[in-house]
């Protein structure tokens, strides 16, 4: 079955660093999300993209933030200036284009700001 | 803004038996989706089950099934024969009925198996 990858697995990080998460969506999938989840917090939304452009974002997902999609299969986040609290799990995921299919998350990608 | 609650931040089940996690939500949409995800300590993202709103017919995946009260805004999910590896964090969320919609989250329920 077809799976979202993202990488790394686990990324170290200094504060006030660049940090660029990626992910590499279902081949047929035409729309892109990422998620975050604060260590024992539930997840939240940050940003979803569609044919090529932010469709939506959350308060969360500010101008330290950015996402692109430099190629037909990569799907980034950038995280321009790292801060402690940015520390947490960011899930990627995609769906299709069909409306009663659901969205299909990566593994995480574990972000650890020192 | 939609919400999604889950009251029961843990829950004990012994093996074999069944257990009942609540979720409850508030929309003003008539229409939309509802799911139960797993996350066990590895903290993947793994779908167990869906239910669309327009359905009156609870949804059921093997020993997976809803109890999903439109009118009460209530979706909780039923765990039979629980086993092991059913242990994990269980979130409820909800998505609307538009194309690359969101999804809200719940707090999730932390789902314990006795042996």
């Amino acid at each position: 079955e077809p799976e979202v990858t993202q990488t790394p697995s686990h990324q170290v990080t200094q504060m006030g660093q660049e940090v660029i998460l990626r992910c590499v969506p279902i081949s047929n999938h035409l729309y892109f999300y990422w998620y975050r989840q604060i260590l024992g917090q539930k997840v939240e939304f940050l940003v979803s993209f569609y044919n090529n452009e932010i469709s939506e974002k959350s308060e969360i997902f500010d101008d330290q933030f950015s996402v692109e999609r430099p190629d037909g299969s990569n799907f980034t986040l950038k995280i321009r200036s790292t801060k402690l609290e940015d520390s947490a799990m960011y899930f990627c995921a995609s769906s299709s284009v069909s409306v009663v299919q659901p969205q299909h998350f990566g593994d995480g990608t574990r972000l650890s700001i020192l | 803004a939609q919400t999604v609650t889950q009251s029961q931040p843990e829950m004990s089940v012994q093996e074999a038996e069944t257990v009942t996690l609540s979720c409850t939500y508030d929309t003003s949409e008539s229409d939309y989706y509802l799911f139960w995800y797993k996350q066990p300590p590895s903290r993947q993202m793994i779908l167990v089950i869906r239910q669309e709103a327009y359905k009156q017919q609870n949804a059921t995946e093997n020993r997976f099934s809803v109890n999903f009260q439109k009118a009460a805004k209530s979706f909780s999910l039923k765990i039979s024969d629980s086993q092991l590896g059913d242990a994990a964090m269980y979130f409820c969320a909800y998505r609307r009925m538009e194309y690359g919609n969101k999804l809200v989250f719940g707090a999730g329920t932390i789902l314990r198996v006795k042996s």
